[in-house]
């Protein structure tokens, strides 16, 4: 059974620049979410996929989209980047009439320049 | 979801059992007590819940008081790999929509091991 994995680890933008980040999720897993976390403080929810369409979202912009495949792997898409898009962006996969867990991968970390 | 309130750090000898409190005093009936944690620069991982029974792995031991007003999470035998901020969460497992992989983290517990 493989784990949640994320694509890129690290890098590096420049403001209004675009940035696409990848995740696989876990075996037999059909639900991605992406989280958002700052410097020194805990995740924050961006947005669910459930079955290729996103099916709850947190308090982010317009400018930060997403899309779910057949496979279930997911993109987290930013657009217009500004300086406080900089944070470590996290992917969880979890069933979605599972226990609850959510499962993370390491994260993506993002600096915006 | 339930708002819980956790100390903001906490120190444990190597070796011993580190005990790490939560209070959820609005809990409803339906709601879960989780717990996570998240050791430097990786992502959260997932540790243990529970409802309102006592609950045990093998990473850990999940004490909920009878009034499930509050928990408390065990590691009963600390290493200095278990150095990690440590997050109480409260929600219902079964949730349909978004919700489902909402969790709301607040700024949990920064537990020290040391030597």
């Amino acid at each position: 059974e493989t784990g949640v994995t994320q694509s890129p680890t690290h890098l590096i933008k420049t403001r209004g620049q675009q940035v696409t980040l990848r995740c696989s999720s876990q075996s037999g897993h059909n639900t991605v979410s992406w989280y958002q976390q700052a410097l020194g403080q805990g995740p924050q929810f961006i947005f669910q996929y459930y079955r290729e369409e996103e099916n709850g979202r947190g308090n982010f912009p317009p400018r930060f989209s997403g899309l779910q495949f057949p496979n279930y792997s997911s993109e987290l898409n930013v657009n217009a980047l500004e300086l406080d898009d900089s944070a470590l962006y996290l992917c969880a996969s979890s069933e979605l009439l599972g226990t609850g867990e959510l499962f993370f991968g390491e994260g993506s970390r993002l600096t915006v320049l | 979801d339930a708002k819980t309130t956790q100390p903001p750090s906490m120190d444990c000898a190597e070796g011993r059992a580190a005990n790490l409190p939560c209070n959820h005093s609005t809990i409803s009936g339906n709601e879960y007590v989780y717990w996570y944690r998240q050791i430097h620069s990786q992502g959260p991982q997932y540790i243990i819940h529970g409802l309102k029974n006592n609950e045990t792995n093998e990473m850990a031991s999940l004490i909920i008081t009878e009034d499930r007003k509050s928990s408390t999470l065990i590691l009963p035998h600390a290493t200095l790999r278990d150095t990690a901020v440590y997050y109480c969460i409260v929600r219902s497992p079964f949730r349909y929509g978004g919700s489902q992989g909402n969790l709301i983290f607040g700024k949990g517990t920064k537990l020290s091991v040391k030597p």
